[in-house]
């Protein structure tokens, strides 16, 4: 089945910087790639997600990239906020049948005004 | 709101009780999931439901009983709890079949004292 690899585990950065999360994923057939972001004590929520017939997509200060043959993606936030500060998780799976997302173990951002 | 709804938001049940927690979607969704989130395995994968047929269990053990009685509504029956499945425990619905996202309750945190 598919398994999914999130790094790093924790990270700070300064207002204004740059933040970057990568996932890993092993399943070759798996063709759909969300990204949930979870505040502390709420749900967690889709912000965006990206399927394998694109490389690149993009939503305001939020970016994800996917590379199909080495089988990662990757989320950009720019000029950070501190409202980014959050737990973001990656997810994978393929888009038959009823395969449930796969997430990965989450990233917990913190950005430091 | 987000069209999925847990009841109740928080829960203290002892090890002898018995309980059960509510998910409702108003989303049209044929598709509906239980996770456990907890500190030490974020976001695990209990019980997918599709078209109201169970179709994985995630070798959860049996003191948990889930429940599907229509497309709209899921159960999670809690029996004879150990303190280590305190947690949170979210549900989720999607449309199967497509390529989206989840869309997750705001979930229960369960205490079991």
């Amino acid at each position: 089945g598919e398994n999914v690899e999130q790094h790093p585990s924790t990270l700070s950065v300064q207002e204004g910087d740059s933040a970057v999360i990568k996932c890993t994923y092993s399943d070759s057939a798996s063709n759909y790639f969300p990204w949930y972001k979870q505040e502390l004590g709420k749900r967690p929520q889709l912000i965006i997600d990206i399927r394998s017939n694109v490389g690149e997509k993009k939503d305001q200060r939020i970016a994800v990239t996917l590379n199909k043959t080495a089988k990662h993606f990757s989320l950009h936030i720019t000029e950070t906020q501190p409202e980014d500060s959050a737990v973001y998780f990656c997810a994978a799976r393929r888009n038959s049948g009823n395969t449930p997302l796969v997430f990965g173990k989450g990233t917990r951002l913190s950005v430091i005004a | 709101e987000t069209g999925v709804t847990q009841t109740p938001r928080h829960l203290v049940m002892g090890m002898t009780n018995k309980k059960s927690l509510k998910c409702e979607q108003h989303l049209g969704h044929n598709a509906m999931y239980w996770y456990k989130q907890s500190a030490k395995k974020p976001l695990e994968l209990m019980f997918v439901y599709s078209l109201e047929e169970r179709v994985e269990n995630n070798s959860v053990p049996s003191r948990f009983s889930p429940e599907c009685p229509n497309s709209s509504h899921l159960f999670l029956h809690l029996h004879t709890l150990q303190p280590e499945d305190s947690a949170l425990y979210l549900c989720a619905s999607s449309q199967s079949q497509g390529s989206q996202g989840y869309t997750f309750g705001s979930g229960t945190r369960l205490t079991v004292v």
